[in-house]
């Protein structure tokens, strides 16, 4: 079946930085990938996804990610993180119909 | 986007009795709903599989016993936690995909907050 790691538990970063959270998928045909946004408590808000097409995607809140068949990543990246994006990320994967969370990246954001 | 509505957002019950969260789609037709877990600073997992008009699929060593789910229309799917325990307690996240397809992208509901004391 297929699924998804995150291999950073925890990233600290500071306000104004740049963010990478990286997300390897293991499957054999092209995945279908998404990323999600928890903040404590709260339920999830999909960020971005990734069918087919354009490798390039362009999400919400000013996050992006690359799909890099050759790296097996889907790496979601901001360039200027706010002091707002502090929260939980999952990458994700749908496999048989069902999706499947990587383990989650926990964001901190200091000043 | 389409909206998924959890109800209620947080419970509070005492061990033994059963608790019923609703989760509900509401400006579009879902044949399908997920049920999840989440245990604190950990990931969400997949409970079941809710199907409207049958049995719910469960997630192995997931007690279907424990774990009532019922999709009685296409808007609407509930998940009753029987004799709660300590151990329930959890936060729960149902999640819809509109139409009835496989790989769309699903909508997830704002959790449900079960403590069982």
């Amino acid at each position: 079946a297929q699924s998804v790691t995150q291999p950073d538990i925890h990233i600290t970063v500071s306000e104004g930085a740049s963010l990478e959270l990286r997300c390897n998928y293991s499957y054999g045909a092209t995945p279908y990938l998404f990323w999600y946004v928890q903040s404590p408590g709260q339920g999830l808000q999909l960020l971005l996804k990734y069918f087919s097409g354009d490798t390039l995607v362009q999400g919400i809140k000013g996050f992006e990610a690359e799909f890099k068949r050759s790296q097996s990543s889907f790496n979601l990246r901001k360039p200027s993180v706010h002091w707002s994006d502090a929260a939980e990320y999952f990458c994700a994967v749908i496999s048989w119909g069902k999706l499947q969370f990587g383990a989650g990246t926990q964001v901190v954001v200091t000043p | 986007g389409a909206v998924v509505s959890q109800h209620p957002s947080r419970v509070i019950c005492k061990s033994g009795t059963s608790v019923k969260i609703e989760c509900r789609s509401l400006d579009f037709q879902a044949t399908t709903m997920f049920w999840y877990r989440q245990f604190p600073k950990q990931s969400l997992m997949l409970m079941a599989t809710s199907n409207e008009g049958s049995k719910a699929t469960y997630e192995q060593g997931v007690e279907k016993d424990k774990f009532l789910i019922n999709h009685a229309s296409l808007t609407l799917s509930t998940l009753t936690v029987t004799s709660a325990h300590p151990e329930d307690s959890s936060f729960y996240i149902c999640s819809a995909r509109p139409g009835t397809g496989t790989t769309g992208e699903l909508f997830f509901g704002e959790g449900s907050r079960l403590t069982v004391l």
